[in-house]
């Protein structure tokens, strides 16, 4: 079981809007509705911020969205704020009762 | 509050052992899947293994099946990992998760300890 891919980095301006992608196979993110995204500042523990690709808990803004196509998944932050910077990991359940990271991307707003 | 709280890392020796603890707090440790997900600065994270909220199903990742045992007692809200055989690769921060499910996880982790860390150097 290899780890999901993401780019290492991602940047945008306040304001704009960016998508971060999760790339695994049909064994895990292309066979199953259950990604969630994390976000993680330095020295703080990840906190969740998407779940079964789209959906998103309780309190988290809704500038913050998830969709997926086939073997990838992506997150999308729309109108950035300073805030949004940090480090974001992507997660799949990959059958046999395993999950698999991706190894993150860190988000830069310019 | 709700909140996870880890304790028993340490520095140890290839071929070592070590248990680490978690204790939960602030919700029905019971009715909840837990995990354990380590992190190393150039690896990321990674999901290290899983129970049923019973703690009659456990879940390895292939990189630590065999070394690793999961285990929880519910009488005292407590998480448990052993670790075994300890290679130089399992340096880590191990961190204590709460699953949203109370069976399988499928990944949706929504609290989060701060972790322990976990050192394998001669």
């Amino acid at each position: 079981q290899s780890a999901l891919t993401q780019p290492p980095s991602a940047s945008g301006s306040p304001g704009q809007s960016v998508t971060i992608s999760c790339t695994g196979t049909s064994s895990d993110v292309g066979g199953y509705n259950y990604v969630s995204w994390y976000q993680q500042h330095p020295g703080k523990a990840p906190k969740l911020m998407i779940y079964e690709v789209s959906k998103r808990p309780s309190g988290v803004p809704d500038r913050f969205s998830g969709s997926k196509s086939g073997n990838t998944a992506s997150l999308t932050v729309s109108g950035l704020q300073a805030e949004d910077e940090g480090d974001y990991y992507c997660t799949s359940y990959a059958g046999s009762n395993s999950v698999l990271f991706g190894g993150g991307t860190k988000l830069t707003v310019l | 509050e709700v909140q996870l709280l880890e304790s028993g890392g340490g520095l140890v020796q290839p071929g070592g052992s070590l248990r680490l603890s978690c204790v939960a707090s602030g919700f029905t440790f019971s009715s909840y899947a837990m995990s354990w997900v380590r992190q190393t600065p150039g690896k990321g994270l990674e999901w290290v293994s899983g129970i049923s909220s019973s703690g009659g199903s456990t879940y390895y990742a292939d990189s630590v099946k065999g070394r690793f045992t999961i285990s929880r007692d519910n009488s005292k809200n407590m998480l448990y990992l052993q670790l075994n055989s300890l290679r130089a690769e399992d340096t880590a921060v191990y961190s204590c998760v709460k699953d949203v499910r109370s069976s399988t996880s499928r990944g949706t982790f929504d609290i989060w300890g701060q972790g322990t860390m976990v050192t394998v150097s001669s």
